[in-house]
């Protein structure tokens, strides 16, 4: 049950940032995106989340559109070892049980 | 903070025995877990929600009598691969939901089974 559309991979210089899309365009409005992370063989990362306010922490911002139709997840100085397949999830506030991983974009961080 | 743990990290078993990973919220109390199962080149699929003190919530198609989940304290849950097969062979992952920091879920490094 695909909720969310998101490009399959990405590249991106080291150094620079990374700006990741994802399509919601069936949000309801009681869902929150969810952005995770998952480097090779590890289990994922949790990065951010947010409503419908631009959210910011130490890891990267996340830009939601004023519909929230969609959002951008910015990496604002890509490392090498950011490089990972990232999922952009929907889901209501505290029930996890619908935590849709998806198929993620794979960002590949150049030298 | 928010930091959850599995072990092992990697198991062989023989096929027809049991296998049993551990899942533990090191600080903080976490009265949900989620299990999940990754198979190559896949996204991750939940298997089972574990509640603590109560019987798991299973997903569609997950059988629970292959997939035994104890959730017997606030950071602990187990889940035990019973009869284990070759097609049971997958990376697994648990994760605990922490209410009381960020309010979402962490995810351990997962446990790559290998069924022969």
């Amino acid at each position: 049950d695909a909720k969310t559309t998101q490009p399959p991979s990405m590249d991106c210089a080291e150094g620079r940032a990374a700006n990741l899309p994802c399509n919601h365009s069936t949000i309801s409005g009681n869902e929150y995106v969810y952005w995770y992370r998952q480097i090779h063989s590890q289990g994922p990362q949790y990065i951010i989340h947010g409503l419908k306010n631009n959210e910011t922490n130490e890891m990267a911002s996340l830009i939601i559109t004023e519909d929230r139709k969609s959002s951008t997840l910015i990496l604002p100085h890509a490392t090498l070892r950011d490089t990972a397949v990232y999922y952009c999830i929907v889901s209501p506030r505290y029930n996890f049980n619908k935590f849709y991983f998806g198929s993620g974009t794979k960002l590949n961080v150049k030298p | 903070g928010a930091v959850v743990s599995q072990h092992p990290s990697w198991v062989i078993c023989k096929s027809g025995t049991s296998v049993k990973i551990e899942c533990r919220s090191l600080d903080f109390q976490a009265t949900t877990m989620f299990w999940y199962r990754q198979f190559p080149k896949q996204s991750l699929m939940l298997m089972a929600t574990s509640n603590e003190g109560s019987k798991a919530t299973y997903e569609q198609g997950v059988e629970k009598d292959k997939f035994l989940i104890n959730h017997a304290s606030l950071t602990l849950s187990t889940l035990t691969v019973t009869s284990a097969h070759p097609e049971d062979s997958s990376f697994y992952i648990c994760s605990a939901l922490n209410q009381g920091g960020q309010e979402t879920q962490y995810f351990g490094p997962g446990t790559r089974l290998l069924v022969l």
